[in-house]
């Protein structure tokens, strides 16, 4: 059964610092890995999406990088905001299926 | 372009009643899914669609129903609304479903059931 495992749970940090989120997974045929954020009583948004030949792609201060050989990815927040507080959800598509499977997301809470 | 719009954002059923959540998108997307979501658990698929007429069963498609009658709207029916079915319920859409599009998703309703 494919599946996805994000770690740590939950994360409290300081404005300012950086953090990295972590993504484990065990789909197979990979196909994508893509990173939402989803803010409190609202829907996900992607924030970025790697391909298998890709091992790093940044959209301002976040920087996703993957490890399709270890199958990991990493969601790194460089000087972070009070914006950023959300949870950060690893969502990981199969080749040739409609249905991505979703990790239980990192619960991020940025304090001043 | 208003995305994927959910109707209503909140609501109260009692046990055994009956509703209707309602999505729309206007992005011609072919591919609409719902989800539900539970406190510290990930995204539940419950049913998803391809295009017009036609849907399936996801993970946890036991006490809803869906149509598609247009590429518009895909709404989700609850019959006999039980306390097990208090969540978040989220509705997204994709152009293709290749799984390289991402997924737009509305805004959410919160259901509880007492």
């Amino acid at each position: 059964k494919n599946q996805v495992e994000q770690s740590p749970q939950s994360l409290i940090i300081l404005e300012g610092k950086n953090c990295t989120l972590q993504c484990n997974y065990t789909v197979s045929p990979f196909s994508n890995l893509r990173w939402y954020k989803q803010d409190t009583g609202r829907g996900p948004v992607s924030l970025t999406i790697m391909t298998f030949s890709e091992n790093t792609k940044s959209n301002g201060r976040y920087t996703a990088t993957l490890d399709a050989d270890t199958k990991q990815s990493s969601l790194h927040i460089t000087a972070s905001q009070l914006s950023d507080s959300a949870s950060y959800i690893c969502v990981v598509s199969e080749g040739g299926s409609y249905i991505p499977t979703f990790g239980r997301g990192t619960s991020l809470i940025v304090h001043p | 372009n208003a995305g994927v719009t959910q109707t209503p954002k909140f609501r109260i059923l009692k046990i055994g009643q009956s509703m209707t959540l309602q999505c729309a998108q206007d992005m011609n997307h072919n591919y609409m899914y719902w989800y539900r979501q539970d406190p510290g658990m990930g995204l539940k698929l419950i049913y998803y669609s391809v295009g017009a007429g036609i849907t399936d069963k996801g993970e946890v498609p036991n006490g809803y129903n869906v149509s598609r009658s247009t590429t518009e709207d895909f709404p989700l029916r609850l019959e006999l609304a039980a306390p097990s079915q208090t969540s978040v319920y989220f509705c997204a859409s994709s152009y293709s479903g290749t799984g390289s599009e991402k997924l737009f998703f509305g805004s959410g309703t919160q259901l509880s059931v007492l």
